[in-house]
């Protein structure tokens, strides 16, 4: 069955430190991942995505993920947080029916 | 361009009482979701839309109903509120494919609590 597993509920990180969210996937077919980020009290902001070529995809907020096929994995990267970061941040894919499937959510908090 | 519009973006409800959350999208998509979201639990289908006249169960339908009679709009109708309806509705709307690499654009969501 085609999954995504967010493995951290919660991460904790230090302003100015680097934070990666891990997200992995199992499907027997080529898929398109995306990240969404969730602002407290809002809805859900697109933050990147990968289609197809390079690996590295570059998203807003200085926000980046690599695909890695062989790991089944998506994980999200950004190298130095900031306060404003604080929320919570979903992958999602699909493989080329209508409707994206989500993981449960990784909640980032940033400590002062 | 207001994008994908929810309301009541806050309501509670007694236990039995219907009410409809209404959705509206003013991107011509043609596809257009419902999702609950509950605290740990991540986003779950509950309808979907590939446009008017079309709609169609996700994972978690039971308890309630959609009826999409124009591209535009997608509301969600409770009919017997119970509390294990409590929760935050997400509408979103896609063109034409999610899966072809546009993603969904969500509404801000609206709070339900049932009590």
């Amino acid at each position: 069955a085609q999954s995504v597993t967010q493995l951290d509920s919660q991460v904790p990180v230090f302003e100015e430190a680097p934070v990666e969210l891990r997200c992995n996937y199992s499907s027997s077919v080529s898929v398109y991942l995306f990240w969404y980020v969730q602002y407290p009290n809002q809805g859900l902001q697109l933050l990147l995505k990968y289609l197809s070529g390079s690996t590295l995809v570059k998203g807003i907020n200085g926000f980046e993920a690599e695909f890695n096929k062989s790991q089944t994995s998506f994980h999200l990267r950004k190298p130095s947080v900031h306060i404003s970061d604080t929320a919570e941040y979903f992958c999602a894919f699909g493989f080329g029916n209508e409707k994206l499937t989500f993981g449960t959510g990784t909640r980032l908090t940033i400590i002062p | 361009n207001a994008g994908v519009t929810q309301t009541p973006k806050f309501r509670i409800l007694k236990i039995g009482q219907s009410m409809t959350l209404q959705c509206a999208q003013d991107m011509n998509h043609n596809y257009m979701y419902w999702y609950r979201q509950d605290p740990g639990m991540g986003l779950k289908l509950i309808y979907y839309s590939v446009g008017a006249g079309i709609t169609d169960k996700g994972e978690v339908p039971n308890g309630y109903n959609v009826s999409r009679s124009t591209t535009e709009d997608f509301p969600l109708r409770l009919e017997l509120a119970a509390p294990s309806q409590t929760s935050v509705y997400f509408c979103a709307s896609s063109y034409p494919k999610a899966t072809l690499g546009y993603g969904y654009t969500f509404g801000s969501g609206t709070r339900l609590t049932v009590v």
